[in-house]
């Protein structure tokens, strides 16, 4: 069964910082992954996806993130954080063919000013 | 503009009572989802459908029930089984059956117990 590790529940980082927030997948073949955005009380934001091709895909908002097969990652970086970058950040893996999506517990971001 | 519709936003449950979440959406899509997701739990699949007239049961399933009469819509109802039903409840939808294509997510409803 496919899974997603989200190793950081909370980071805090200054404004004007890089970021990396990190995902590691489970699953058996080429996986299609994906990075939401929530913010509080809101649904989830689509940030950028990965399916084939070039490892490195960038998104919405500045942000951007690597594929590593070998290490079975898909981490998030974004070169500076905006204050308005502050929310829970969800990465997920859809691998299966019942159109199921698995998402990792989430990364709370905060950005101090 | 497209999108979701998740209403209302807060609703209050009493004991013993069923509540009905609505979901639309005007994206013409094929396949709708209904998460929860309580704190720290990221988001559960209850259950969701690809087609009208039929849909599957998610990983948490027990104590809620669904139906898909029409395309547009996916109402969740929250039974009186379900012991402990707060939390924030998502729906979304994905155009087709090619693996390729995102979720969309509508704004939520946040679920209490009175």
């Amino acid at each position: 069964a496919q899974s997603v590790t989200q190793p950081d529940i909370h980071i805090t980082v200054s404004e004007g910082a890089s970021l990396e927030l990190r995902c590691n997948y489970s699953y058996g073949a080429t996986p299609y992954l994906f990075w939401y955005v929530q913010s509080p009380g809101q649904g989830l934001q689509l940030l950028l996806k990965y399916f084939s091709g070039d490892t490195l895909v960038q998104g919405i908002k500045g942000f951007e993130a690597e594929f590593k097969r070998s290490q079975s990652s898909f981490n998030l970086r974004k070169p500076s954080v905006h204050w308005s970058d502050a929310a829970e950040y969800f990465c997920a893996v859809d691998g299966g063919s019942n159109y199921k999506l698995t998402f990792g517990k989430g990364t709370l971001l905060t950005v101090n000013p | 503009d497209g999108g979701i519709t998740q209403s209302p936003k807060y609703l209050f449950r009493k004991e013993g009572q069923n509540v009905t979440l609505s979901c639309e959406q005007n994206l013409n899509h094929d396949a709708m989802y209904w998460y929860r997701q309580d704190p720290g739990q990221g988001l559960r699949l209850i259950y969701y459908s690809q087609i009208v007239n039929d849909f599957q049961k998610g990983d948490i399933a027990e104590g809620y029930s669904v139906s898909r009469e029409k395309k547009e819509s996916f109402p969740l109802t929250v039974t009186s089984a379900q012991k402990n039903p707060t939390a924030f409840y998502l729906c979304a939808s994905r155009i087709g059956q090619a693996l390729n294509q995102p979720q969309h997510f509508g704004d939520g409803t946040r679920l209490s117990i009175l």
